[in-house]
């Protein structure tokens, strides 16, 4: 199984809500990511966690919050976003990145999320 | 890391070779070469990465300069499946999780 899986796939939210996006993988990586990607752009690096703690946080806003509840599982938690947080938001695992492996991340479908 | 520079967008002739250019000259010794595309509406795909020698997978061959400040992504036989933005990365071996992409190239596979 090399399947990274987010959901929910399409997301429409307003300012005032409290909404999760979710993520979940059984390739046993032990590090996980949250890209953010708007329209006709690269993705950029929100979050990492390497063995379920926060190793990188991308200078992200707090109405972003990230949590890795186990090895296999990765939330971002959104409240009180704005319009132009309204993006795909792709979740990434892969070993961590040491020794020889290839530090390969596996991308998942993403998530596009609008806010309203 | 260091930075790349990729052409923004080419075109290929399908079931001919698609030859992706990079320029990475600020490249450290320790510093690795990745590449990954991303096809319209999904994540993005890792293809192949290298250091200093050229590297050849099932998807792709990867050819670097002697001096390694630059190199070439090649799809043999590209195919309309190929069209896609392809991200030239370079990576510190052994560094922290950090992967960033820039602008890409996209490729367009033409019938």
């Amino acid at each position: 199984d090399t399947e990274v899986t987010q959901t929910p796939k399409h997301l429409v939210m307003g300012m005032t809500n409290k909404k999760s996006l979710k993520c979940e993988q059984h390739m046993g990586h032990r590090a996980m990511y949250w890209y953010k990607q708007k329209a006709k752009k690269p993705p950029e690096l929100m979050f990492v966690y390497s063995y379920e703690k926060l190793s990188i946080n991308e200078s992200v806003p707090s109405r972003f919050s990230p949590e890795c509840p186990n090895s296999s599982l990765l939330n971002l938690h959104l409240h009180a976003l704005q319009p132009e947080d309204s993006a795909l938001y792709l979740c990434a695992s892969s070993q961590p990145y040491k020794g020889s492996n290839t530090g390969e991340l596996f991308f998942g479908e993403g998530s596009r999320l609008t806010v309203l | 890391d260091a930075k790349t520079t990729q052409p923004t967008s080419m075109d290929c002739a399908e079931g001919r070779a698609a030859n992706l250019p990079c320029n990475h000259s600020t490249i450290s010794g320790n510093e690795y070469v990745y590449w990954y595309r991303q096809i319209h509406s999904q994540g993005p795909q890792y293809i192949i990465h290298g250091l200093k020698n050229n590297e050849t997978n099932e998807m792709a061959s990867l050819i670097i300069t002697e001096d390694r400040k630059s190199s070439t992504l090649i799809l043999p036989h590209a195919t309309l499946r190929d069209t896609a933005v392809y991200y030239c990365i370079v990576r510190v071996a052994g560094g922290n999780e950090k992967l960033t992409f820039g602008t890409g190239t996209r490729l367009t596979i033409i019938p």
